[in-house]
């Protein structure tokens, strides 16, 4: 079967660093994403990996580590409109699985 | 501007009602995809679509249907079989070949009455 962790909330200050870890176990391993999406809002797509090791896209970076079974999301720089929920979704052989979701909540 | 669209925002259901959701894209994707999207949960997949006049279950699918009469086009209805149907439901779309992301429309909030 398919299994995707990400833990359910997080806070950090404005300005500060977060990671939000993804672990999974699916069948087979074609591609990990991560998104974003705001409450009532449509998921809107942040990165792909689907080789071992760190892509970096601005404020936003992410990593994989396949035979780990293992990715994070860092966030650096936070800003408020960074308060979202961010998903973790993991195509397998036959079909792509999403985690529940990190609910990050960004501070004054 | 290319984008994917869902209606209505927001829909009521009365017992043993079937409603009907709308996704068109023009995104000139070829796969289109219906997620269910509960609190606490992750996104399931309720039916998706390859190719026009087909389209395959989910892990979900159990009180759904769905029609791909149109490449635009992928509504879902919910019908009276669904007993809880209270849900944020997501259309995603993706170019099959070109693409490995998902497209997602801006949801529509389903209550039962």
């Amino acid at each position: 079967g398919q299994n995707i962790d990400q833990p359910t909330e997080m806070t950090a200050t404005e300005g500060a660093i977060v990671q939000i870890n993804c672990t999974y176990q699916t069948s087979g391993f074609n591609g990990l994403f991560w998104y974003q999406q705001h409450a009532g809002e449509a998921p809107t797509f942040l990165s792909y990996n689907v080789l071992d090791g760190l892509e970096e896209k601005g404020r936003f970076s992410s990593f994989l580590s396949r035979s780990k079974g293992y990715s994070y999301l860092l966030l650096k720089e936070l800003q408020m409109k960074d308060s979202a929920s961010y998903l973790c979704a993991v195509r397998g052989d036959y079909k792509l699985s999403f985690g529940a979701g990190t609910t990050v909540t960004v501070r004054a | 501007d290319g984008g994917i669209t869902q209606s209505p925002k927001y829909l009521f259901r009365k017992e043993g009602q079937n409603v009907t959701l709308s996704c068109e894209q023009n995104l000139n994707h070829d796969a289109m995809y219906w997620y269910r999207q509960d609190p606490g949960q992750g996104l399931r997949l309720i039916y998706y679509s390859q190719i026009v006049n087909d389209f395959q279950k989910g892990d979900i699918a159990e009180g759904y249907s769905v029609s791909r009469e149109k490449k635009e086009s992928f509504p879902l209805t919910v019908t009276s079989a669904q007993k809880n149907p209270t849900a944020f439901y997501l259309c995603a779309s993706r170019h099959r070949d070109l693409d490995e992301k998902l497209f997602f429309g801006s949801g529509t909030q389903l209550s039962v009455l």
